[in-house]
């Protein structure tokens, strides 16, 4: 079946580093991939969409990159900030139609 | 844009009882969604309109659940019976149609369901 896969176990990083956060897919090769983030509480916010002819997109200190051989997504945050302390989401629309699937999450922590 | 907006916020109830949600969403959008998002994992489709004609349902949408978005406009889903693996966060999305079927989603906070 298709999956989406995003690393389970929280990345905790100081302020001004940057964040790298990961998405495997495995048995499709999606044609697009979209990133969310989400804060405690709240609902998913897009942040970036990806086609698999784009191997970078870019949105102020937010770049994500799109590797068909390794079947994996990164989502970078440069100059990270306790602000962007949340939990961001990988997701894909399946063939079947036009819901998204989403991977568990990663949670980010930036501490001071 | 007023964004996408869910009524209630919170939602407590006894196990047996029905429950009914809302979800308005922005006005221009044709795509309406509702998810189902537990601690822990990311959100889970459940079903999916495209105006007023309800296109998609997962497995997950028993036979307890029913959505309906008359008009084309708002939607409403409903549980009924409600059991304790009802407990979850109901999230409604909305987009508009492009040229491809990548629109980005815009979701609503969301109704927290607690089933005593």
């Amino acid at each position: 079946s298709q999956k989406i896969e995003q690393n389970s176990e929280a990345l905790n990083i100081q302020e001004g580093k940057t964040a790298t956060l990961t998405c495997n897919y495995t048995n499709y090769s999606p044609a697009y991939l979209q990133w969310y983030r989400q804060d405690p509480g709240r609902g998913p916010v897009f942040l970036l969409l990806i086609r698999e002819n784009e191997k970078e997109k870019r949105k102020e200190r937010l770049k994500v990159t799109f590797d068909t051989t390794l079947k994996q997504s990164l989502f970078h945050i440069t100059a990270s900030q306790p602000a962007d302390s949340a939990t961001y989401l990988c997701a894909h629309c399946p063939n079947s139609g036009y819901a998204l699937n989403f991977g568990k999450g990663t949670s980010l922590l930036v501490t001071p | 844009d007023t964004g996408v907006s869910q009524n209630p916020r919170h939602k407590i109830t006894k196990r047996g009882q029905n429950v009914t949600f809302r979800c308005d969403p922005i006005s221009e959008h044709n795509r309406l969604y509702w998810y189902r998002q537990t601690l822990g994992q990311g959100p889970e489709f459940l079903t999916y309109f495209q105006n007023e004609a309800q296109l998609e349902k997962s497995r997950l949408l028993s036979d307890r659940f029913s959505a309906e978005r008359p008009k084309g406009s708002f939607s409403t889903l409903e549980i009924q019976r409600t059991e304790q693996g009802d407990s979850a966060m109901y999230l409604c999305a909305s987009s508009s149609i492009g040229g491809a079927d990548n629109q980005p989603q815009h979701f609503g906070d969301g109704t927290r369901l607690s089933i005593l």
